[in-house]
């Protein structure tokens, strides 16, 4: 069974950094993943994507250059490192596996991130 | 590439068929995918390459299209089908998404 488990968030105050994670079982971890955003009440976001083997990042212009996308393949872990921290970044963190067509076939329940003083 | 989803809302009930669309400002050729998501829920994959049916997902559920214009139709809506449903383009990253349907009784 596929299982994708995010942790990792909390509360941050604006201008600071947080690392989340995603840890995954159930399949051959060496596959493209994704962080996909969701601010409270509102709809979704993508805004990485990286490679099976770590080689290409993707990015969104919201996040480009303050957020880092990277995975241990060794760890079957995922990590979205963000820096600079705004406000608007509050949301829940969700985690998913690549699937056909560059589609999302499996998705973590999410970790809450709250950019806040 | 901007995603254009409607309707952002739609009141439908039990049995209805319902269809909602999705348009894309380039073509995006088949990549496509929909998603539902319930309240404090993950979303779900349901439809990937615009009209391939995810495994384990109904048959009632189906979609369409290619280029710039995509449908997802669900025939004889049930009670666990109302939900908000997402379109999202895999074409060319960001790979953006609609801005959601909220399916309700």
């Amino acid at each position: 069974e596929v299982q994708l488990l995010e942790s990792g968030g909390g509360l941050v105050q604006p201008g600071g950094s947080l690392r989340v994670s995603c840890a995954a079982s159930g399949f051959t971890f060496n596959t493209a993943m994704s962080w996909v955003r969701q601010a409270p009440g509102k709809g979704l976001e993508w805004l990485s994507a990286i490679s099976g083997s770590g080689g290409s990042t993707y990015y969104a212009d919201s996040v480009k250059g303050r957020f880092s996308i990277s995975r241990d393949n060794s760890k079957n872990t995922l990590y979205l490192q963000m820096n600079s921290l705004r406000v608007e970044d509050t949301a829940i963190y969700y985690c998913a596996k690549g699937g056909a067509a560059r589609s999302s076939d499996y998705w973590g329940q999410g970790t809450l991130v709250t950019v806040s003083s | 590439i901007q995603m254009t989803q409607s309707p952002s809302s739609l009141s439908a009930s039990i049995g209805d068929r319902v269809t909602i669309t999705c348009r894309t400002n380039q073509s995006i050729n088949i990549f496509l995918n929909w998603y539902q998501q319930k309240p404090a829920n993950a979303p779900k994959l349901l439809i990937y390459a615009a009209s391939s049916l995810q495994s384990g997902v109904p048959s009632r559920f189906r979609a369409s299209g290619s280029g710039t214009d995509f449908t997802l139709t669900i025939s004889s809506l049930q009670p666990e089908d109302f939900a908000t449903y997402f379109c999202q383009q895999s074409s060319i990253t960001p790979y953006s998404f609609g801005q959601g349907t909220k399916l309700e009784i």
